[in-house]
């Protein structure tokens, strides 16, 4: 069975500063999807960006982009020039895109924005 | 334009009562999954949907929990003779198809059930 890990409970960071989200992941598939969601205090899970295992190119959205190590298994979120609005839950998460299992999720990290 | 709907948003019941939960996808999504979030952890996957069709029950916490989704739309939780651990918040999502990258999950506002 597929496993993600987020290791950081909780991260802070100054505001306008730069951040960044560990996650590590086990599979034993080649292609696979990877994606990191944001959950603010509103509860409704929000995706902030997504990678297909087969492209090495980093995905990048705005101030959010990813560093992508398929071979470490690792992919991390960096959220750069943070903002008040980026303090929430981020969720690290792995599907195999075949349905049934739907996705896979960390326990999730705490981002806090100190203003 | 409506995003995942659930309801309701928060339901405070009694241990040994039955609870349903009702999640309304996007329209025209045919992939549609539940999933528990209990306090300070991640999210449980216990059910997904293909129109109706529900392929696989295992992740479903106990026989007291059963889901069924109608008309390729609505679905709903059930939660049967509640006990104290069932306390948590259920989420629902829908996709248009099956997870993938083209496919992401939309996710509703969650349900959170508290049982006394």
């Amino acid at each position: 069975a597929q496993t993600v890990t987020q290791s950081q409970p909780e991260m802070s960071v100054q505001e306008a500063e730069t951040v960044t989200l560990s996650c590590t992941y086990d599979t034993s598939e080649s292609d696979y999807y990877l994606f990191w969601y944001k959950q603010p205090p509103s509860r409704q899970m929000i995706l902030v960006i997504r990678q297909e295992a087969y492209k090495q190119q980093n995905a990048t959205e705005n101030r959010f982009s990813v560093n992508f190590q398929k071979a470490a298994k690792s992919f991390s979120l960096k959220i750069s020039d943070s903002q008040l609005g980026d303090a929430a839950m981020y969720f690290c998460a792995y599907s195999s895109g075949g349905g049934a299992d739907g996705l896979t999720f960390g326990k999730g990290t705490h981002l806090i924005i100190q203003p | 334009g409506a995003g995942v709907s659930q309801s309701p948003s928060n339901k405070v019941t009694e241990k040994g009562k039955d609870v349903e939960l009702r999640c309304d996808p996007i329209s025209g999504h045919t992939a549609l999954y539940w999933y528990r979030q209990s306090l300070g952890q991640g999210l449980e996957f216990l059910i997904y949907f293909q129109g109706n069709s529900a392929p696989d029950k295992s992740g479903l916490p106990s026989d007291r929990f059963s889901a069924e989704r109608t008309g390729g739309s609505v679905s709903t939780l059930t939660i049967q003779r509640t006990q104290q651990e069932d306390s948590a918040v259920y989420l629902c999502a829908s996709s248009f198809t099956y997870t993938g990258y083209n496919s992401p999950l939309h996710f509703g506002n969650g349900t959170r059930l508290t049982v006394t």
